[in-house]
């Protein structure tokens, strides 16, 4: 069965640090997401891509952050500077049009210290 | 954006049937009703989804009101797997996806 995969599954970092996150959405899929989750806190999202810009984008997703799918397969999350409470769980999903179930990626733990 | 109320815990004993309830009261015509889990240390995971009839898939059933400001999710025989946060979504096309804080099903062996 198709997946959404997640590069790197631990990524430790120093504050003020860039850090690029990794995602292989499933391949005929046309939407794509990021969220996060701090632990004990619930899911948020961040951000929503389509047709090659941003569709939709939260009040966390500031100037700190930006998104790309540079190759036609791999979806990114750019953090350029970043700061403590950017610690989370951060989780990719995609789907394959507006309306259908979103696929989970396993997630990528960001540690900043 | 259509916000939801669940309970924030449920128990169930082992292999019996799970009512799981959201209140959606405003949501919009054309939001379809998502509910997703998420199990400990996991991604969130897609569970089922509808518009205005009730639906079933293998892993649940799906019951909408029919003023559709509620539906129930339900687990016809819950295991210790099905043990999880629930959440129910109402997903409005090309809007945010908004999570909310879900309720905890603890399945009792």
């Amino acid at each position: 069965e198709p997946e959404v995969t997640q590069t790197p599954s631990h990524q430790v970092t120093q504050m003020g640090q860039e850090v690029i996150l990794r995602c292989v959405p499933i391949s005929n899929h046309l939407y794509f997401y990021w969220y996060r989750q701090i632990l004990g806190q619930k899911v948020e999202f961040l951000v929503s891509f389509y047709n090659n810009e941003i569709s939709e984008k939260s009040e966390i997703f500031d100037d700190q952050f930006s998104v790309e799918r540079p190759d036609g397969s791999n979806f990114t999350l750019k953090i350029r500077s970043t700061k403590l409470e950017d610690s989370a769980m951060y989780f990719c999903a995609s789907r394959q049009n507006s309306y259908n179930e979103q696929f989970f990626g396993p997630g990528t733990r960001l540690t900043v210290l | 954006d259509a916000k939801t109320t669940q309970p924030n815990s449920m128990e169930s004993n082992e292999e019996e049937p799970v009512h799981l309830p959201c209140n959606h009261s405003t949501i919009s015509g054309t939001d379809y009703i998502h509910w997703y889990r998420q199990l400990p240390s996991q991604g969130p995971e897609y569970v089922i989804h509808g518009l205005t009839s009730n639906v079933n898939n293998r892993m649940a059933s799906l019951a909408i009101a029919e003023d559709r400001k509620s539906s129930t999710l339900i687990l016809h025989r819950a295991t210790l797997r099905d043990a999880a946060v629930y959440y129910c979504i109402p997903d409005r096309i090309g809007n945010q996806f908004y999570f909310g804080t879900g309720t905890s099903l603890t399945v009792i062996p």
